[in-house]
């Protein structure tokens, strides 16, 4: 169990560009999350994914936005047209209700996105 | 609107005094409390958990304490250690349609001095 893996740790963009990021969840994890953090904030909910249905997005998820879990394992979150305001750690995480592990929802170390 | 409320925003704690954060929050339907720590750079890791049905759960130093009718929850940190400093967020999510969806709090930055 190596833990939710992303990718890249950073990307420093310019405005106007697309990013795309890559989540890999634990193994056996059939629901995974992408949440955003600024700093001093918490973590803020993105989206949701239970295999590959994504079942809820935040208001926060502006159509620039999209993400896929195409055969329910690794995730994508792709930023078109990339703002100032998108710049933030962007973390994913999953769980695993049904395992020993319950509710628990574990983080990956996130992918920290600046936008020049 | 924040679902959970977390104080203080900051802590300076002595090595070896009790760390004590404090969380509250409004939606009855939330049925799973954990606490997470973060370094900086690092994603939040889980500390501990706790569920309405108990009032109290300890995991070695810490401690989670529940209130379910005042809807109130703190994390007591005993015999705090410079190692603890960290940012530290409560946060709840509830069954059902929200599927674990976890809201945070604010977070709380803990310094502890040796």
């Amino acid at each position: 169990d190596t833990g939710v893996s992303q990718d890249p740790r950073h990307k420093i963009t310019k405005r106007g560009q697309n990013v795309t990021f890559r989540c890999d969840p634990i193994s056996e994890h059939n629901r995974l999350y992408w949440y955003r953090q600024t700093l001093g904030q918490g973590p803020e909910f993105l989206t949701y994914f239970q295999n590959e249905a994504q079942l809820e997005k935040s208001r926060l998820l502006s159509d620039r936005f999209s993400a896929e879990r195409p055969k329910g394992s690794f995730s994508t979150l792709e930023i078109q047209r990339t703002e100032q305001g998108d710049s933030a750690m962007y973390l994913c995480a999953s769980s695993a209700p049904g395992l020993q592990s319950g509710n628990t929802i574990y983080f990956g170390e996130g992918s920290w996105l600046t936008v020049v | 609107q924040q679902q959970v409320k977390q104080s203080p925003q900051s802590l300076i704690v002595q090595k070896g005094g009790i760390s004590i954060i404090n969380c509250a929050y409004e939606n009855t339907a939330f049925d799973y409390f954990p606490w997470y720590q973060q370094f900086p750079g690092k994603g939040p890791a889980l500390l501990i958990a706790i569920r309405p049905d108990v009032s109290e759960k300890k995991e070695g130093r810490f401690t989670i304490s529940f209130n379910k009718s005042a809807k109130q929850f703190s994390l007591h940190i005993m015999d705090s250690q410079p190692g603890d400093s960290a940012t530290y967020f409560c946060a709840a999510s509830a069954g059902g349609s929200t599927l674990g969806r976890l809201y945070f709090g604010r977070g709380t930055q803990l310094t502890v001095w040796p």
